[in-house]
């Protein structure tokens, strides 16, 4: 079984740019979470998806990030424009449906350092 | 709200010799608990869960962790530690009695397994 695929791996940007993550989940996950991971720190949670409608993005800078998962399967992350603080590994992950217990299966992360 | 605490930043252990890795917990309904290790440039592979049942869960590569509801423990566990098993290790929690919350993670440690 496939996992969950990311592009790209790693990006360098200058402050202000314009920066876009996609994630690919496992083929019938029905769930798709962002997670920003901080050097350091675990993984915080920035967006959670179920099918393509969004459940929880209570912790998403709205003025500067934005997510969609069209069509229910993949995904894209946006930040515009980037700050310093932006930098951290950006981690998609996904689970079969949307519940407490379900195993959330994470990809390789896109590492982002904005300069 | 849900949080999860892992004391240790580091832990080290000779090859062979037994391994724990701590995490303590706080969640206001029933706790569903995760350990999940993280290699250099590698997203998170999941290593086991507690959902309910036995407090001692089996997971990947030997490791294996004891539920400790009194306590308020996760700790993660390995009779003989291996120099492969030198990573970076996860703790996180969810809570069951909330559909759909999201896992919140420790800050995770770092597991060196020297030969």
């Amino acid at each position: 079984e496939a996992g969950v695929a990311q592009s790209p791996r790693y990006k360098i940007i200058e402050k202000r740019q314009s920066v876009a993550f996609w994630c690919n989940p496992i083929s019938g996950h029905a769930t798709l979470y962002w997670y920003q991971q901080i050097l350091g720190q675990g993984p915080k949670l920035l967006i959670q998806f179920q099918n393509n409608g969004v459940v929880d993005d209570s912790q998403l800078p709205k003025d500067r990030f934005s997510a969609e998962r069209l069509k229910g399967v993949d995904s894209t992350l946006k930040i515009q424009p980037a700050k310093l603080e932006d930098s951290a590994v950006y981690l998609c992950a996904s689970s079969l449906v949307w519940t407490p217990q379900e195993t959330q299966y994470f990809g390789p992360g896109t590492r982002l350092l904005v300069l | 709200a849900q949080s999860v605490a892992q004391p240790e930043d580091q832990v080290n252990v000779a090859e062979g010799n037994p391994l724990t890795v701590k995490c303590t917990y706080s969640v206001s309904g029933n706790p569903y608990l995760f350990w999940y290790v993280q290699y250099p440039n590698r997203g998170l592979q999941f290593l086991l869960k507690y959902i309910t049942g036995d407090n001692l869960v089996k997971g990947s590569y030997g490791f294996e962790a004891e539920f400790n509801k009194s306590q308020t423990s996760f700790h993660l566990k390995k009779p003989s530690a291996l120099v492969s098993d030198s990573a970076l290790y996860f703790c996180a929690v969810s809570d069951g009695d909330q559909a759909g919350t999201a896992l919140i993670f420790g800050k995770g440690t770092t597991l060196s397994v020297s030969s």
